[in-house]
């Protein structure tokens, strides 16, 4: 059963440029979760969806957004890049059970330097 | 606002030499507590799920429990190949949908 797959596994971008990272799921998991990883912060959550609407959402500025598809694959996108978004962005997949929603499955990261 | 704090920060075992890393929580109606295992440039790889204090989940030389305050993640005669950061998250009746995160533990094997 393949894993989650995230593209591009590594980038490079100039601050004031906006980048695009693309998710794709677990085969039959709806729920997709994007976390941002920093060494000074740890995994900061980013935003969840599922069935193609956001259910929650961190607390993280309005540059940072994303979207899920109807095949539940998800991208996000930071505007206006800043320094301070370097970091490894993370996807998540998970079956959702209701209110015990299960574990989530992570992907091998995005890793975004701003220079 | 959940809270999750694990310690020690890093820590450094010679081979079979047991141990135990803690992750203290602070949450409003658990809804679950995961450990997950990271290795340098990957993602997180999951590891337990503990719903409820008093459950004890084991794997390989892994144990989880946990407490109404706090898990830990028990290693019995580690080896080289568990060297790795470990972290603890919490999910939360107010927060169903997202994992709150520890900071997490390097753990160092010598062998």
């Amino acid at each position: 059963k393949a894993g989650v797959t995230q593209t591009p596994r590594y980038l490079i971008k100039t601050r004031g440029q906006q980048v695009t990272l693309s998710c794709s799921p677990i085969s039959g998991h709806r729920s997709v979760s994007w976390y941002q990883q920093t060494p000074g912060q740890g995994l900061q959550f980013l935003f969840e969806y599922f069935s193609e609407t956001q259910r929650n959402k961190g607390n993280f500025p309005g540059r940072f957004s994303g979207r899920q598809f109807s095949n539940s694959r998800s991208e996000m996108n930071v505007s206006t890049l800043e320094l301070g978004d370097s970091a490894l962005y993370l996807c998540a997949s998970s079956l959702d059970r209701g209110e015990n929603t299960g574990e989530l499955f992570f992907g091998e990261g995005s890793r975004l330097t701003v220079l | 606002e959940d809270q999750v704090t694990q310690s020690p920060e890093a820590l450094r075992l010679q081979e079979g030499e047991s141990s135990s890393l803690n992750c203290s929580y602070t949450v409003s109606g658990l809804r679950g507590l995961f450990w997950y295992r990271q290795d340098p440039g990957k993602g997180p790889e999951f590891l337990f799920t503990l719903y409820s204090a008093g459950e004890e989940k084991e794997k390989e030389r892994l144990k989880a429990t946990l407490t109404k305050k706090e898990s830990f993640l028990h290693i019995t005669a580690p080896k080289p190949e568990d060297s790795a950061t470990y972290l603890c998250a919490v999910r939360s009746a107010g927060s169903n949908y997202k994992l709150t995160f520890g900071k997490g533990t390097l753990l160092t094997v010598n062998p």
